[in-house]
């Protein structure tokens, strides 16, 4: 079956550093690939995504780059700000049904002044 | 416009009482999911509609039960829900047709739902 795995938080970095969230997957087929953030108290608001080998997803910053050779999706931001902080789901559709989304655990980023 | 929204923000009740979600999207998605989140997990899958029609349910208890009105709008009926329910509920849509999934999926604000 699909699956996901993303490193574990909190990840906690002062304002300007650099962010990287690995995301790997197991998926048969060419899924699609999502980035999702969550701010406290709200509901999940896409933040990138990529549906073939190759594509560049880019939002707000943030970027990540869908590696079939790896079968990874790591999301990247150069200089992270304190209203980046929230929790950040990497995730998975596969084309052959319905685009129900197979989810990693998360990734809480706390950004501190 | 990518919204989905869904009413009541806030739900408080007992176990023995009967509540209703709502959810409305205008982006002339033809699928819709619900979605049950705990604290600090990722969403997990309730029920997906497509076309109208309920085409996964996820095993889920018959106290949840889910309907679709019409194709901009998804209801989650609730009745005799245990605490253990309390979570927040999200709603979602995507543009799914006949040729079949990979789209994204967007989602609307949530419910926080609270059984007493």
């Amino acid at each position: 079956g699909n699956s996901v795995t993303q490193m574990e938080g909190p990840v906690t970095l002062s304002e300007e550093a650099f962010l990287t969230i690995n995301c790997t997957y197991t998926a048969t087929g060419y899924p699609s690939l999502f980035w999702y953030v969550q701010y406290p108290g709200e509901g999940l608001q896409l933040l990138l995504k990529a549906t073939k080998a190759d594509d560049k997803g880019s939002n707000k910053g943030f970027e990540a780059t869908y590696r079939k050779e790896t079968t990874s999706f790591h999301l990247e931001k150069g200089s992270v700000q304190v209203s980046d902080s929230a929790v950040y789901f990497c995730a998975l559709s596969d084309r052959a049904g319905y685009s129900t989304l197979t989810f990693g655990k998360g990734t809480m980023l706390l950004v501190s002044p | 416009d990518t919204e989905v929204t869904q009413t009541p923000k806030h739900l408080v009740m007992g176990m023995t009482n009967k509540k209703s979600l709502k959810c409305e999207q205008h982006m002339g998605h033809r699928a819709m999911y619900w979605y049950k989140q705990k604290a600090k997990k990722p969403p997990e899958l309730m029920f997906v509609y497509s076309y109208e029609k309920l085409s996964i349910n996820e095993s889920v208890p018959s106290r949840f039960s889910p309907e679709c009105p019409n194709s901009s709008l998804l209801n989650l009926h609730l009745h005799a829900l245990q605490p253990e329910d309390s979570a927040l509920y999200l709603c979602a849509s995507s543009q799914d047709g006949a040729s079949g999934g990979g789209n994204t999926q967007y989602f609307g604000p949530g419910t926080r739902l609270t059984v007493l």
